[in-house]
């Protein structure tokens, strides 16, 4: 059965210091793995999402993630966070062979002047 | 533009009153779903539909109720029978089955029990 674990609840990061939000995964195929990002009151936008043609995967707004099959990871990171990242991140993997989406309980990041 | 639209984006529900959250889309995507997200506890499946006229309940479907008459429309009603429906409602939307197809999602509904 497939499942997510997001290893951090709360991260808080200084402006313009990196981010690292972190993702483990549990699927017995090989996995198709989302992220998405939520504003106070708002829906999901989709940040970036494995495609399996690379490991490392490029997404908006600076962020990438990197897919490692050894480690069951898929952490999420940025260089430098901005005042404009502070926002609540989910993990997703698809439930392979059906419509279905499995969600971590996400990482809220704040980020500190 | 694309996409999907969820009204209203606040809701009030009286105690034993069911009330019904709209969902669109015009992405013409096949597959449509329901979650809950309360705080944090991440999203949780509600109901989702693959196609036109069929849908399967998800992890809490108890005390909700969905229909798929139009490939465009899932409307979720919450029943009297939802103990605590107070919550953010998410409707979302994908294409059909296939590696890599990410779910796009509505603004959401904040429902509250009065």
């Amino acid at each position: 059965a497939q499942s997510v674990t997001q290893l951090d609840s709360h991260v808080s990061v200084s402006e313009g210091t990196p981010v690292l939000l972190r993702c483990n995964y549990s699927s017995s195929y090989s996995p198709s793995l989302f992220w998405y990002v939520q504003h106070p009151n708002k829906g999901l936008q989709l940040l970036l999402k494995y495609t399996s043609a690379a490991t490392l995967v490029k997404g908006i707004n600076g962020f990438e993630a990197e897919f490692k099959k050894s480690e069951t990871s898929f952490h999420l990171t940025k260089p430098s966070a901005h005042m404009s990242d502070a926002a609540e991140y989910f993990c997703v993997v698809s439930v392979s062979g059906t419509y279905k989406y499995i969600f971590g309980t996400g990482t809220r990041l704040k980020v500190l002047a | 533009d694309g996409g999907i639209t969820q009204s209203p984006k606040y809701l009030f529900r009286k105690e034993g009153q069911n009330v019904t959250l709209s969902c669109e889309q015009n992405l013409n995507h096949d597959a449509m779903y329901w979650y809950r997200q309360d705080p944090g506890q991440g999203l949780r499946l509600i109901y989702y539909s693959q196609i036109v006229n069929d849908f399967q309940k998800g992890d809490i479907a108890e005390g909700y109720s969905v229909s798929r008459e139009k490939k465009e429309s899932f409307p979720l009603t919450v029943t009297s029978a939802q103990k605590n429906p107070t919550a953010f409602y998410l409707c979302a939307s994908s294409i059909p089955r296939g590696r890599n197809t990410e779910a796009f999602f509505g603004q959401g509904t904040r429902l509250t029990v009065v």
